[in-house]
């Protein structure tokens, strides 16, 4: 089955600055990659996604990038804000016979310091 | 579009006794997940489910833990005999396609 790994497992940046997390993935037969954001005592929310059939995509400060060979992805965050903080997870679309589901990375702790 | 409902929202139960959690699946989203977080750590997969059907139950233990979704009704998760390593965030989530993936705000069992 699909292997997710992701770091770093905690990130502390200043606001204002750039955040990065990384995700490889194990199965190349994964197609979709979506990140979510999971507040303190909340539901994960899906935040971005992408494609393999694309190697970039952004929205406002947030950007993913996809390297199909290398089976790595990355979550890009500018002009980091506090309320920016939360768990981060990464996930990979595989398929289960002619059904897909979602395989998640461990998750990364973002603090965004005032 | 309610979204996806689970409840309780909250759960306490005794050590050996049943716990059943209830998923009810966004209006139009056939699949179902389930999955398990413990304190501080990441999602894990338990088992995926459409109407009537276990597609992969794989993250599941073989004990004491069951799932179904029938024609009617919500997606129940069930654990007999609970032990305190059952403990947990038990979060379901629904897609219409297997990808596109929508999270309840999860049920939290403690045993005690």
């Amino acid at each position: 089955g699909e292997n997710v790994e992701q770091h770093p497992s905690t990130l502390s940046v200043q606001e204002g600055d750039s955040a990065v997390i990384k995700c490889t993935y194990s199965d190349s037969a994964s197609n979709y990659f979506p990140w979510y954001k999971q507040e303190l005592g909340k539901r994960p929310q899906l935040i971005i996604d992408i494609r393999s059939n694309v190697g970039e995509k952004k929205d406002q400060r947030i950007a993913v990038t996809l390297n199909k060979t290398a089976k790595h992805f990355s979550l890009h965050i500018t002009e980091t804000q506090p309320e920016d903080s939360a768990v981060y997870f990464c996930a990979a679309s595989n398929s289960v016979g002619s059904a897909r589901q979602l395989t998640f990375g461990s998750g990364t702790q973002l603090t965004v310091l005032p | 579009n309610a979204g996806v409902m689970q409840n309780p929202r909250h759960l306490v139960r005794r050590r050996g006794q049943e716990a059943r959690l209830r998923c009810s699946p966004m209006k139009g989203h056939s699949h179902v997940y389930w999955y398990r977080q413990l304190p501080e750590e990441g999602l894990k997969f338990m088992v995926y489910l459409q109407k009537e059907n276990i597609i992969d139950e794989s993250g599941m233990p073989k004990e004491r833990f069951s799932a179904e979704f029938p024609k009617e009704g919500p997606s129940i998760l069930r654990i007999q005999q609970v032990v305190r390593g059952d403990s947990a965030a038990y979060f379901c989530a629904s897609s219409p396609n297997g990808e596109l993936v929508t999270f309840g705000s999860g049920t939290r069992l403690t045993v005690v």
